[in-house]
């Protein structure tokens, strides 16, 4: 059974804080992805790894950082967190061979302040 | 550009009623279209694929080129089917690949 864990499932940070949520998986998956998800947006990629130390912009990466040194963690970096970045942050992975059957995390509620 | 547009974000059924949860897309290539689901206080799962033709929990969906379409059904809701639903569409080729579009969503509530 695949499992994505996220670090914190909720989070409180002040406007400028540096932010990190981290995100490990347990089955060896090649590919890991982060997600926003806002009411009304749906599900918008920030960032994807398909290996150790590779990274790839998605299709909201502005504000946002990320780090793969290993291959079962994957972080994503706030390097100056604002209001707009309140949202729920969603870790996922899948493995090379079925990419998008991706399994993800319970999600982590950033609230910026 | 891909998009992933589902125009309903709210239904409501009576249980035993048909459903139909609709997805449109736009994408210039051959897509590979997902539904996503999240019940209440579970994770985001994959519920199914256009690909494998198959139905789960008694949903299907039917991928109509000519109407850019992929629209969810069940002939009979369930109260279990109440939650978050996704469409997704896969983007092909190179670094692409294993990038999902997602829609807005919609959210199924199934009244007894």
């Amino acid at each position: 059974d695949v499992k994505v864990t996220q670090s914190s499932r909720y989070l409180v940070k002040r406007t400028g804080e540096k932010v990190f949520l981290e995100c490990v998986q347990d089955m060896d998956h090649e590919n890991m992805f982060w997600y926003r998800q806002d009411p009304g947006l749906g599900l918008r990629l920030i960032y994807f790894s398909y290996d150790v130390k590779m990274k790839e912009k998605g299709d909201i990466p502005e504000g946002y950082s990320v780090s793969r040194e290993k291959k079962e963690r994957f972080s994503l970096i706030l390097e100056s967190a604002s209001t707009n970045q309140t949202s729920m942050y969603l870790c996922a992975s899948s493995e090379t061979g079925d990419a998008y059957e991706q399994y993800f995390g319970p999600g982590t509620r950033l609230t910026v302040t | 550009a891909q998009r992933v547009t589902q125009p309903e974000k709210l239904l409501s059924v009576f249980k035993g009623a048909p459903v139909e949860l609709k997805c449109n897309y736009s994408y210039s290539g051959s897509p590979e279209l997902f539904w996503y689901v999240q019940y209440s206080r579970q994770r985001l799962q994959l519920l199914l694929r256009h690909i494998s033709r198959e139905s789960i929990k008694g949903f299907t969906a039917d991928l109509n080129k000519g109407e850019t379409s992929f629209h969810l059904k069940k002939p009979f809701a369930q109260e279990e089917d109440s939650a978050m639903y996704y469409c997704a569409l896969g983007r092909l080729g190179g670094t692409s690949y294993g990038k999902l579009t997602f829609g807005q969503g919609t959210i199924l509530t199934v009244h007894p």
